[in-house]
């Protein structure tokens, strides 16, 4: 049973240009979360998706920022115009019930180097 | 307001010595669950453990123990004897399902720890 898959590891990007970011659940995971780690932090919560809806996103940035889960194919994080501070590593999780209550089992995660 | 607090920025031990990662919590729900991750060099977050608030059990596995006190709303990580492959990044996160964001880990900002031989 394949784990949460997260592609690409690593994404570089000059400034103003657009990043995309996907992630494939575990299979029989309906639900799927979204972290930002910045250098030498924790992991920081986005959001939090199911399947063509969008439960929670308290923890996106206002602007330039969006995700969805579409009825098939993988969860994408979007981030237009990309400056140097989206520079971090972008980590996806996802669980087969909601919460945390059964874990969320987390991906590789993306880096996002913004030159 | 919830909150995980790791003190302890770095450590540095030398193998086979044991250490003890601090973690201490802040909720105000009286359900809620704690976890430990381990991240690697390498990047990949490894999950350790899950405890939920109504266990205070303290638990081993291997080299690794837990102790969960509620009563200093703290949920410590000791590794006995080290080894070099336990140098990693370690992160306490508090999960509350009623805590108003759902599906929200928080975590804490990691204690990086480093075996020597």
């Amino acid at each position: 049973n394949a784990g949460v898959m997260q592609n690409p590891r690593h994404l570089v990007r000059r400034r103003g240009q657009e990043a995309r970011l996907r992630c494939s659940p575990m299979k029989g995971h309906s639900h799927v979360y979204w972290y930002r780690q910045l250098p030498e932090e924790g992991l920081k919560f986005m959001v939090y998706l199911q399947k063509e809806n969008i439960i929670d996103e308290s923890g996106m940035p206002k602007e330039r920022f969006s995700a969805e889960f579409p009825k098939e194919g993988p969860s994408i994080l979007r981030i237009q115009q990309v400056v140097r501070g989206d520079s971090a590593a972008y980590f996806c999780a996802s669980s087969p019930t909601s919460g945390s209550y059964n874990e969320q089992f987390f991906g590789p995660g993306t880096r996002l180097t913004v030159l | 307001a919830q909150k995980v607090t790791q003190a302890q920025t770095e450590i540095s031990v030398v193998e086979k010595e044991d250490v003890t990662l601090d973690c201490v919590y802040e909720t105000r729900d009286t359900t809620y669950y704690l976890f430990w991750y381990k991240q690697p060099p390498s990047g990949e977050l490894v999950f350790l453990i899950r405890r939920n608030s109504f266990d205070e059990q303290n638990e081993i596995s291997g080299r690794y123990s837990w102790n969960f006190q509620k009563s200093t709303s703290s949920f410590n990580f000791t590794i006995t004897a080290s080894q070099v492959v336990d140098s990693a990044v370690y992160f306490c996160a508090l999960y509350s399902p009623y805590g108003g964001s759902q599906g929200n880990l928080i975590f804490g900002k990691g204690t990086k720890l480093s075996v020597k031989p």
